[in-house]
């Protein structure tokens, strides 16, 4: 059964300490993304990888941080000094280099930090 | 940088008619334009593709229209049905390795 996975699906956390949420794919696709969606605004990306060993910073990378060590993980970490990180995650993936292939999105983690 | 405008007011139709969704772009077009159904607390699902020299694509009861002079794609669902309420989402590729998401435009189908 191929897709992509997200764990947990709901992440609560106090404010000032790190949580590292998981994305894991079996597509075997080169690209993944990691994406942030508030209430009212689109998805924003916060970092992206084309290929292992290797990622870029998005638009909203600030407090954020990756790590494309294996072609199946891309685990992100929101650390303390993301001023404002409760918020829905989604992680994708696609099977090409070029944007223009589609998206697989997981099901999403939906972190709190109070 | 480029904007991408959806409605965000919530279109409600009636089951049976044809709900027609728009989205608009600023500055220039991209190379390609694709559209994405969300339900809520769960990730967007693929459903079309169109390129910048297609004028219409078509899967099943689902339409897009790409004009790059009005710089605009619409997103029709044909005979629609209460399934099809979710919110629907564009996302601009503008020849670069990322996309550019609209915020989306929730459509709720009444029996």
């Amino acid at each position: 059964d191929g897709g992509i996975t997200q764990s947990p699906k709901y992440l609560f956390r106090k404010e000032g300490q790190n949580v590292t949420l998981s994305c894991e794919q079996n597509l075997n696709h080169d690209a993944m993304y990691w994406y942030r969606q508030d209430p009212g605004q689109g998805l924003r990306l916060i970092y992206y990888s084309q290929i292992v060993n290797d990622f870029q910073k998005g638009d909203i990378a600030e407090g954020y941080s990756v790590s494309r060590e294996k072609k199946e993980s891309f685990p992100l970490t929101v650390t303390s000094a993301q001023k404002n990180p409760t918020a829905f995650y989604l992680c994708a993936s696609s099977d090409g280099q070029l944007s223009h292939h589609e998206q697989y999105f997981g099901p999403g983690t939906r972190l709190t930090v109070t | 940088s480029q904007k991408i405008e959806q409605n965000s007011e919530a279109l409600n139709i009636q089951e049976g008619k044809t709900a027609t969704l728009t989205c608009n772009y600023t500055n220039y077009s991209p190379a390609y334009l694709q559209w994405y159904r969300q339900d809520p607390g769960r990730g967007p699902v693929f459903l079309l593709l169109i390129r910048e020299n297609e004028k219409e694509k078509r899967k099943e009861r689902l339409k897009v229209t790409f004009d790059t002079t009005l710089k605009q794609s619409l997103f029709h669902i044909t005979a629609s049905q209460p399934a099809d309420s979710a919110t629907y989402l564009c996302a601009l590729d503008m020849g670069t390795d990322k996309l550019i998401f609209g915020t989306g435009t929730r459509l709720q189908v009444f029996p």
